[in-house]
């Protein structure tokens, strides 16, 4: 089946500079995408989503774009802090009730001081 | 007001055992997902059910792995006859209303991470 990919596995930055972690995915009719970053041993903690009707969205510190051209999403962080080093996943789905998640592999996001 | 509740954390089972994990939802969700996670990998839909209905299983193994919901008491996801692929980190999400849809955010627990010996 189709899934979600990611284009680096690991990213290293250091504090205070900006982040930006990419995904491909490869499933055109998926409409809603969603970053969720992964701290180790825990569960995955939403960050933001963006429905496919919008190119960008913002939140505290991070923005998404989706490019639904090149079918990629982007998940930019400002100003990184060490508490940011997580794994970050892109995760696609059809905005239908019932429909699963489809996660990507991940990005690992190392931030040092 | 507590989040997802999974347990145990940590569970050991040596091959041919069965396995039990449980999943508390939020309060307030009557829907709840569980997602499979293996080593270095990113997660995968298993199963969602609402109280007392499986609604998908269309990411369960075909044998061995069943899951409820009941009307009263936590999800669980059950494992007979466990072996070494099935140790992974299995996640249990909840929404209050269906689906992974825009304004419905899904919470997930923080994980029961099965190793099987």
């Amino acid at each position: 089946g189709e899934s979600v990919g990611l284009h680096l596995p690991t990213l290293s930055v250091q504090e205070g500079d900006n982040s930006i972690i990419n995904c491909a995915y490869s499933n055109s009719a998926s409409d809603y995408f969603i970053w969720y970053k992964q701290e180790s041993g825990k569960g995955p903690q939403f960050i933001i989503d963006i429905r496919s009707n919008m190119d960008k969205r913002q939140g505290q510190r991070v923005t998404v774009l989706l490019n639904k051209t090149v079918k990629h999403l982007s998940l930019q962080i400002a100003a990184t802090q060490p508490g940011d080093s997580a794994v970050y996943f892109c995760a696609e789905t059809l905005n239908q009730a019932g429909t699963a998640l489809i996660f990507g592999k991940g990005t690992t996001l190392s931030v040092s001081s | 007001n507590a989040g997802v509740m999974q347990n145990p954390r940590h569970l050991v089972r040596r091959r041919g055992q069965e396995a039990r994990l449980r999943c508390s939802p939020m309060k307030g969700h009557s829907h709840v997902y569980w997602y499979r996670q293996l080593p270095e990998e990113g997660l995968k839909f298993m199963v969602y059910l609402q109280k007392e209905n499986i609604i998908d299983e269309s990411g369960m193994p075909k044998e061995r792995f069943s899951a409820e919901f009941p009307k009263e008491g936590p999800s669980i996801l059950r494992i007979q006859q466990v072996v070494r692929g099935d140790s992974a980190a299995y996640f249990c999400a909840s929404s209050p209303l269906p689906g992974h849809t825009s304004g419905n955010t899904i919470y997930f627990g923080e994980g029961s991470w099965l190793t099987v010996v």
